[in-house]
């Protein structure tokens, strides 16, 4: 079965830098999650999507952005990077609000 | 206060044994409940969802809730070593503002030792 797929699964930036996560849900999934895992912690929610509009927003920094397009892909567009942004950033879909949602393998980010 | 906990870990159980994780969470409001499984480095991986009251079973996986409570749990049977990995309670509030969200407890890391 398709699951959802991330890009880049790395990423290295430096401070300052800006950088872009690439999110391609499974298909007929309507609504788009992103998350943040820092080392040794759970996944804090930083913004959601339903049907292209943004549906919840998280603990996401002023200086991230996202957006859904027609395709339904996402993206995760962050600036002025600081070393506190390194971690996984996951992106999930599901059905619905309420429907189990199921997690892409991840972009590993480091700024150095 | 985190709005979900879990038990404190780690939790080292030996191979064939019975594995217990249990999560409380403080949103009354709270709808839909999930256990998730991640690998070091690895992504969430779901292993059971439950959205009622009772005993939900899928496998050598359980799951139950106590909405009076405030409860939900986990029990894994026949523990095997693949099964060593963090074991992530998840709660959605489908109410207000946070349609969807997913709010996770801290994890329990589970050993299962041969």
């Amino acid at each position: 079965a398709a699951g959802v797929i991330q890009s880049p699964r790395h990423l290295i930036k430096e401070k300052r830098e800006t950088a872009t996560l690439k999110c391609y849900p499974i298909p007929r999934h309507d609504t788009v999650y992103w998350y943040q895992q820092g080392p040794g912690q759970d996944p804090q929610f930083l913004i959601s999507f339903y049907e292209k509009m943004q549906s919840d927003k998280g603990s996401i920094p002023d200086r991230f952005s996202a957006q859904q397009f027609s395709d339904y892909h996402s993206e995760l567009n962050m600036s002025s990077l600081e070393l506190g942004d390194s971690a996984l950033y996951f992106c999930a879909s599901s059905r619905t609000g309420n429907q189990p949602q199921h997690f892409g393998d991840g972009t590993r980010l480091s700024i150095l | 206060q985190k709005e979900v906990e879990q038990n404190s870990g780690p939790l080292s159980v030996p191979e064939g044994a019975i594995a217990s994780l249990n999560c409380t969470y403080s949103d009354r409001g709270s709808q839909s409940f999930f256990w998730y499984r991640q690998y070091s480095g690895k992504s969430p991986e779901l292993i059971m969802s439950i959205y009622s009251n009772g005993d939900k079973e899928d496998g050598r996986f359980t799951a139950q809730l106590n909405k009076a409570s405030q409860y939900v749990s986990l029990l894994i049977r026949d523990s095997q070593p693949s099964d060593s990995a963090t074991y992530l309670c998840a709660v959605i509030n489908a109410g207000g503002t946070s349609y969807g969200k997913l709010t996770f407890g801290q994890g329990t890391i589970l050993t299962v030792h041969p």
